[in-house]
């Protein structure tokens, strides 16, 4: 099974940048698509992006093209969202997801982004 | 994008009753359809994946049906840790899209 821990967020100023990481335990991934999901608390969830296995094809949702960065290091076993030009509206729960089928099977516990001068 | 649409938005059931759990599509993604338990302060859990396919560890009370637009997660015999909130999410059709939740409550 693979574990998925993240780390990075917290508090950033408007406008500011912030690096989101995720490290992955367990079996081959580079297999793997992997995502970035994110949830203000209490509300729905929302897919921010993805990026194939060999990292060489990336998606973004609309909101965050041209801001957000998603990116990995397969040899580290380690996922990446830069953050830049943040504004209130990215104040959110991100999280890390795995592909599987349909899916999303595999979740990192999440980490806070607040975007607050 | 796909708009899913759950319903209902709450259910109140007992202990040992069933739940049923609708999804609707705004356009069809033939059988790519997910369902997620999630609790406070966790992430989600991948419950069933293409439509029917219950996920590893996931109880055999759970189960997934439908296709095209129209799809249902059911509970049978609910248990106490079945109290949720559960979403649907789509990857039939670019980008993936969740569903608004059904809360589940005793």
């Amino acid at each position: 099974d693979v574990e998925l821990v993240q780390s990075g967020g917290g508090l950033v100023q408007p406008g500011g940048s912030l690096r989101l990481s995720c490290a992955a335990s367990g079996v081959t991934f580079g297999t793997y698509r992997m995502h970035w999901v994110r949830q203000v608390p209490g509300k729905g969830l929302v897919w921010v992006s993805d990026i194939q296995g060999d990292g060489t094809v990336t998606n973004y949702a609309d909101s965050v093209k041209g801001r957000f960065t998603i990116s990995r290091d397969n040899s580290r076993k380690m996922l990446y969202l830069q953050m830049d030009s943040l504004s209130a509206e990215d104040t959110t729960v991100y999280y890390c997801a795995r592909g599987y089928a349909s899916g999303f099977d595999s979740w990192g516990q999440g980490t806070l982004v607040t975007v607050s001068s | 994008e796909v708009v899913l649409t759950q319903s209902p938005a709450t259910l109140s059931l007992y202990p040992g009753e069933r739940a049923t759990l609708s999804c609707r599509a705004s356009q069809s993604i033939t059988t790519y359809l997910a369902w997620y338990q999630q609790k406070p302060g966790q992430p989600p859990t991948l419950l069933i994946y293409n439509t029917s396919n219950r996920a590893t560890g996931i109880p055999a009370r759970f189960s997934g049906g439908g296709s095209g637009t129209d799809f249902t997660l059911t509970i049978s015999n609910l248990e106490p840790e079945d109290f949720a909130v559960y979403y649907c999410q789509q990857r039939g059709s670019w980008p993936p899209t969740f569903g608004q939740g059904t809360r589940v409550e005793i």
